[in-house]
């Protein structure tokens, strides 16, 4: 299995931009976690889906992020428009309820200029 | 919300010594998790715990879960250098649930 996949790796755009993030979880997994990690705030929960619902989207900063989860198999993490803030790491981690082991993706680096 | 303290924030250490770092929370957990986080990659999944009381060995790893189920440790014993990274702590409550993590302990084996 791949595992976990996220794209881009890194992005780097301007204030004001739209900033799209994707995630692949792994098959058969049917919780999907996004994370964000600073710094300052380190690792933060903002949404998870399970079975392709949104259950707890009480982390999501506000209202310019938004995440969606259309199958089983994708899910978009969106910023409209994005701020330097926003800069962070943003993780995608998968599990399923036995094991319940959650993984993680990659990452992608976003840079907000 | 449930908050997590993990201790210590950082750790230096000399190659050989044993490491010990600990996640005390203000609430109950029925699940403890520690995960490592190598740099520029995601955290990794190294121990999952149960039970309070259990005690967990993976390698040179051992981790415990706290009677009260408000604590958790996390020791390493005889340190290497590529057990550099961020130790994070997490608790959880539920299966699909979501699980809080604590802020990290980063540390540094010097060879």
């Amino acid at each position: 299995d791949a595992g976990v996949i996220q794209s881009p790796r890194h992005e780097v755009t301007e204030m004001g931009q739209e900033v799209t993030l994707r995630c692949k979880p792994i098959s058969g997994h049917n919780s999907l976690f996004w994370y964000r990690q600073t710094m300052m705030r380190g690792l933060e929960l903002l949404i998870y889906f399970n079975n392709n619902v949104p259950i707890d989207d009480s982390g999501m900063p506000e209202d310019r992020f938004s995440a969606k989860m259309p199958n089983a198999s994708f899910s978009t993490l969106k910023i409209q428009p994005s701020e330097p803030r926003d800069s962070a790491v943003y993780f995608c981690a998968s599990q399923n309820l036995s094991p319940d082991t959650q993984y993680f993706g990659p990452g992608t680096r976003l840079t907000v200029l | 919300g449930q908050q997590l303290n993990q201790s210590p924030q950082s750790m230096f250490i000399q190659e050989g010594e044993d490491v010990s770092m600990n996640c005390t929370s203000s609430s109950i957990f029925n699940t403890w998790l520690w995960y490592k986080q190598d740099p520029g990659e995601g955290p990794v999944l190294l121990i999952a715990l149960y039970k309070a009381g259990e005690l967990t060995s993976n390698g040179r790893l051992t981790a415990q879960f706290g009677i009260t189920r408000k604590d958790s440790f996390l020791n390493i014993s005889a340190s290497i250098p590529s057990d550099v990274g961020i130790y994070f702590c997490a608790g959880r409550n539920t299966n699909a649930g979501k699980s809080t993590f604590g802020d990290g302990t980063t540390l540094t084996v010097k060879p």
